[in-house]
Formats: structure tokens, sequence, C-alpha cells
């Protein structure tokens, strides 16, 4: 089954540094998303990654998909208080069903001290 | 707006009692999932739908049951034979259950045992 592992797994910067996050699948993604999460509450959609090489920008936040399509990284410029809480990704996986389903990892929670 | 709404916000389960956490969407959404968060561990999904009146078992459905007899509407029910249901619960849906279709959140429900 596939798996994913997300470094750091916390991570404490001041405001207006710059930070990176990874994701590390132990098979080859056919579909990375990333996600966000206040604590206690759902999961907002950031980014979603399907090509290798692959780069994607929002605002401050930039999602990168290796050629390999093994792992992807999250980059965050000029990190705000806003940018707090709990990162996670999500590889999409077929079924035996042929349907699709999301494997998530850990998560990695942000804090950014003003 | 649009959106999937989740209730009750926090539940309280009693020794040997059944509970059922709602899920509503109305984003015309065909596939449904519930997925459960546990502290440190990410999201593991419990259920899964695609169409009305038919659904999945994910990676920890024991102790679990689900229906979908509107497209609007995924109940869970965690029963008593779910030993340790203190978790907090995600529903979510998408278009297609194809790669390259997100999936959108509700804001969870956080079931506690009494």
């Amino acid at each position: 089954s596939q798996e994913l592992e997300q470094s750091p797994q916390s991570l404490i910067v001041q405001e207006g540094k710059n930070l990176t996050i990874n994701c590390t699948s132990s098979k080859t993604l056919y579909g990375l998303y990333w996600y966000k999460q206040k604590y206690g509450e759902g999961l907002i959609f950031l980014m979603m990654l399907q090509k290798g090489g692959e780069e994607k920008s929002h605002e401050k936040i930039t999602a990168k998909l290796d050629e390999k399509k093994q792992q992807s990284s999250l980059h965050i410029t000029a990190s705000q208080p806003s940018h707090a809480g709990i990162y996670l990704c999500g590889a999409a996986t077929i079924t035996q069903g042929g349907s699709e389903k999301l494997v998530f990892g850990k998560g990695m929670k942000l804090t950014v001290n003003p | 707006d649009g959106g999937i709404t989740q209730s009750p916000k926090y539940l309280f389960r009693k020794e040997g009692q059944n509970v059922t956490l709602s899920c509503e969407q109305n984003l015309n959404h065909d596939a449904m999932y519930w997925y459960r968060q546990d502290p440190g561990q990410g999201l593991r999904l419990i259920y899964y739908s695609q169409i009305v009146n038919d659904f999945q078992k994910g990676d920890i459905a024991e102790g679990y049951s689900v229906s979908r007899e509107k497209k609007e509407s995924f109940p869970l029910t965690v029963t008593s034979a779910q030993k340790n249901p203190t978790a907090f619960y995600l529903c979510a849906s998408s278009f297609l259950d194809r790669v390259g279709d997100i999936q959108y959140f509700g804001a969870g429900t956080r079931l506690s045992v009494l």
C-alpha cells in the first residue's frame, strides 16, 4: 500500500521567513494534493499536482512535484501568522474497483510567530 | 452557499450506544467519503460511496456503518462494536472519483466517549 512521509513533523518560524515542507511517497504519485487544516476544523484545498516537474503557485505558496513523481514540496515565502496550521499531503490511489481514494500523510504543524 | 455540512460539531457517546454523524452536501457531487483523524496519525478512510445505494469499505471500516439513500447525504453510524471511537471525523465529497477530482471537506465532528 502507498505511504506518505511528511517532513518536518512540525516547524516554528518567525514571521517573514521562508520555509519548505516535503512529502515523500513510497510509490509513484498519480496525483498529489496539498491541504491546510486549522486545529479542529476541516481541510482546505490548496493545490493539486499530477505531472512530473509540475509547479503551481497561489499567493505566497508554491507546490512542486519532482520529475520522478515520488516527492512533492510546498514552499511558503515570507510567512505570515495566517499561514499557521497543519499541512497535509494526500496521494490519489486507484482501488481494485477502479475508483480513486486518497491516502494522507500525518501532517506538518506550522507555527508562525509574529 | 454551496458546501458540505457536518453535524453535530461535538458528539458524546455512552458505552454500548450507537451514534450517527450527519454529512450533507449541496455541491451535486457524485462521490462522498468518511475519514477519521487521530492525533499524529493523519486521515484514514472509513467508507466511501460513488453513487446512491452503493458504498465500499475503506481501510478502517470495522465498527462503522453507512448508507447512501440520497445523493446529498452520507450519514456515518459509529456502532458499539467500535471500541475506540474518540476521534475527529471528516466528511468529504467530489464530483467523480478519478485522479484529478478534488475532494472538498466539511468542518468535522469531534466524537468523545463519556
